[in-house]
């Protein structure tokens, strides 16, 4: 059974520090791998999404990367902004069936 | 282009008591999604719907039916709601499963007293 864990649980850093989010799966069956951010009270915005055969993506200040191999994927927020503030959960769309597992998120607090 | 609407935003049910959540989108996807989210816990797959007319059980269906309506509205029953129903629930559209990412509505956050 898939399962997705994230590490750490919460992470508090002053403002531009670069920082780097950890994600890892227990089997790499996996069609993709798909990072969200999650203001509170608010619904997932997608950040990246990495497809299996792909080692990473890269949006503005946001570098995601996967091993699949290792069942690893780091979610790299450089010169972090007080606006970063969220919880950031990473997903895996599992092959077989479509469904997508999460984990429990990291919530970031960057102060200013 | 409104995206992935939910209603209601918020609800209050008795133990046993029915509802439905609505859930619609216009972005013309294929494939939609419930979830559940739980404190401390990530989003769990309660239902999903690769197209229209197929629905397929997630990881905890137990105690929820579906229905997709047509291509934009997929609705999630709780036929005798229990406290351990409490939760907020989203839902979900993507383009293609496999291949796409999925949009998210803004939740509904259901209380079961």
């Amino acid at each position: 059974k898939q399962e997705v864990t994230q590490i750490p649980a919460a992470l508090s850093v002053p403002e531009g520090e670069n920082l780097v989010l950890n994600c890892s799966f227990t089997d790499s069956a996996i069609y993709n791998l798909q990072w969200f951010r999650q203001d509170p009270g608010k619904g997932l915005t997608s950040l990246l999404l990495i497809q299996s055969s792909q080692r990473e993506q890269t949006s503005g200040r946001l570098n995601a990367s996967l091993d699949k191999s290792s069942g690893r994927s780091t979610l790299y927020i450089a010169a972090s902004q007080p606006g970063d503030s969220a919880t950031y959960l990473c997903a895996v769309e599992v092959t077989g069936g479509f469904k997508t597992i999460f984990g429990a998120g990291t919530r970031l607090f960057v102060k200013a | 282009n409104a995206g992935v609407t939910q209603t209601p935003k918020f609800q209050v049910l008795k133990t046993g008591q029915s509802m439905t959540l609505q859930c619609a989108q216009d972005m013309n996807h294929n494939s939609m999604y419930w979830y559940r989210q739980d404190p401390g816990m990530g989003l769990r797959l309660i239902y999903y719907s690769a197209s229209e007319g197929t629905t397929d059980k997630g990881e905890v269906p137990n105690g929820y039916n579906v229905s997709r309506l047509n291509k934009r509205e997929f609705s999630l029953r709780l036929e005798s709601a229990a406290p351990s129903q409490t939760s907020v629930y989203f839902c979900a559209s993507s383009g293609r499963q496999g291949t796409d990412t999925q949009y998210f509505g803004p939740g509904t956050r259901l209380t079961v007293l």
